[in-house]
């Protein structure tokens, strides 16, 4: 049982704009920053969004982050077929003095 | 651009311990943090903890004390991680990560490791 909750799975057909949420508790993303990551298939992760919703260098900005209260959202818009892969939220937890993940959100792309 | 190289995959028995390595090239690797996350097979990330290789200090998850290791040697820029009494469920594949702390908010990981997996076998 993961400390951060998603949703298992998501889909979206090309060009669709489609969301993942990511919730917590005061302990974590209440009081921490949220951080994204993707893992394609088969490969490591990669930093997609640091700090409730700054994107790397190389990230598009069709990647877009959010957090309000106990709760982020990962928005994806322009779905692509490469965009494909399962999608990691994590924060600090003050209580565990730990780095949480959710459980992972599988994107498919119809 | 700071890349991280692993060590290759290692089949171990229960009972003991495995070593992994992380070599850095390309970047600074002193005043960063270095973290270790695992991935059981089909599951999600599991943060195990990181060092500050400048610094020496490390921090660890609960779940872990006692039972890994994390060290760095700065003179070949490579960090290290030993998780020792290896059981069934240990079987996972081992991530690096640079991180630009090992405690509170702005713990992150980027880039990672190409990944290194053990397989615990009775």
């Amino acid at each position: 049982q993961s400390v951060l909750t998603q949703p298992p799975s998501a889909s979206g057909t090309p060009g669709q704009r489609v969301t993942i949420s990511c919730s917590g508790s005061s302990s974590n993303i209440g009081d921490n920053f949220v951080y994204w990551y993707q893992q394609l298939p088969g490969t490591a992760p990669k930093l997609l969004i640091y700090k409730n919703y700054q994107r790397p260098s190389g990230v598009p900005d069709r990647f877009s982050g959010s957090k309000s209260g106990t709760s982020a959202s990962l928005a994806i818009s322009g779905l692509r077929s490469e965009d494909e892969a399962d999608y990691y939220c994590a924060s600090w937890d003050d209580s565990l003095s730990g780095q949480v993940f959710g459980g992972g959100t599988k994107l498919t792309v119809l | 651009q700071v890349q991280l190289v692993q060590s290759g995959a290692e089949v171990k028995k229960s009972g003991s311990s495995v070593k992994v390595s992380c070599k850095a090239s390309g970047g600074t690797f002193r005043n960063v943090g270095i973290s270790w996350v695992r991935q059981a097979p089909g599951q999600g990330l599991e943060w195990m903890g990181g060092i500050i290789p400048m610094l020496g200090t490390t921090n660890y998850a609960q779940k872990f004390q006692g039972r890994v290791t994390i060290t760095a040697d700065e003179s070949t820029t490579t960090a290290y991680m030993e998780l020792s009494s290896l059981g069934s469920e240990d079987t996972a594949i081992y991530y690096c990560a640079r991180s630009p702390s090992i405690v509170g908010a702005t713990v992150y990981f980027d880039p990672w490791g190409q990944g290194t997996l053990v397989t615990v076998s009775s």
